[in-house]
C-alpha cells in the first residue's frame, strides 16, 4: 500500500525567503506526482505535474523534483510571499492517487 | 474551459435524511474521482470511474453510500441515511486516461449532517 508523507506539517517564513517542502513515498512504482495547492475553504489548485520519466518541471517560482528511486519529491518556491501562504498536498498517482497530508505554509509580511 | 461543477457548493441537512452531491467533469476527461476530505482522515479516494464505469470503490465507507455516473457529463453521489459523521468536504476530480495527466478538482461540496 502506498504511504505518502509530507514534511514538515507547517511552515512559517519571513517574506522574501526560498523554502523547500518534502514529499516521500514508499512505492516507486507510480506514473506521475502532482503538487496542490488548498487556499482554506476552497478547493485544490494543481500547480505542477511531474511525470516518472521527468526529474523537475518549473512553472514561475516553483520548482518541483522527483526522485523516483528514493521515492521523494521537492517542491521550491523561491522569494516567497505572503499570498503564498495555504497548504500544499502532494498526491502520488499510481492507477489511483494517494495523498500527503499536507504542509501548511505561513508567509509573513 | 469551465472546469470541475460540483453542486450545490453547501448542504445542511438532518441525521436520517438522503444526500446527493452533483458533478460534471471537464469535458473529454474520461475518468471521475470522488474524494472525501475532514480534518481528522485528510483526503480519502471514495470510488472512481473510467469511461463512466465503476473501477475502484474500495474507499466507500459503507451501504449507505452509493454513487453512479449515468453518462460522461454526470455524475452523482448519493448518502442515504445521511448521519452526522458523514459531515465533510466531498471533491470530485475528472482526468484523461486515469491520472495520467494529472487531476483537475472542483471547489467542493461541505456537507454538514445535524
Amino acid at each position: 500500500k502506498q504511504e505518502v508523507t509530507q514534511i514538515p506539517a507547517a511552515l512559517s517564513v519571513p517574506e522574501g525567503e526560498n523554502l523547500v517542502l518534502n514529499c516521500s513515498f514508499t512505492d516507486s512504482a507510480i506514473y506521475n506526482l502532482q503538487w496542490f495547492r488548498q487556499d482554506p475553504g476552497k478547493g485544490l489548485t494543481s500547480l505542477l505535474l511531474i511525470q516518472s520519466s521527468q526529474r523537475e518541471q518549473t512553472s514561475g517560482r516553483l520548482n518541483a523534483s522527483l526522485d523516483k528511486s528514493s521515492g521523494r519529491s521537492t517542491l521550491y518556491i523561491a522569494a516567497s510571499q505572503p499570498g503564498d501562504s495555504a497548504t500544499y498536498l502532494c498526491a502520488v498517482n499510481a492507477g489511483k492517487s494517494t495523498f500527503g497530508d499536507g504542509t501548511t505554509l505561513t508567509v509573513k509580511p | 474551459d469551465a472546469g470541475v461543477i460540483q453542486s450545490p457548493r453547501h448542504e445542511v441537512t438532518e441525521m436520517g435524511q438522503e444526500v446527493t452531491l452533483r458533478c460534471k467533469p471537464i469535458s473529454g476527461h474520461n475518468s471521475l474521482f470522488w474524494y472525501r476530505q475532514t480534518m481528522m482522515r485528510g483526503l480519502e479516494l471514495l470510488i472512481y470511474f473510467n469511461n463512466n464505469v465503476p473501477i475502484d470503490d474500495s474507499g466507500m465507507p459503507e451501504d449507505r453510500f452509493s454513487a453512479k455516473m449515468p453518462n460522461a457529463s454526470f455524475s452523482t453521489l448519493k448518502i442515504q441515511p445521511s448521519e452526522p459523521r458523514d459531515s465533510a468536504v466531498y471533491f470530485c476530480a475528472s482526468s484523461r486516461q486515469g491520472a495520467s495527466y494529472g487531476y483537475t478538482f472542483g471547489s467542493g461540496t461541505r456537507l454538514t449532517v445535524v
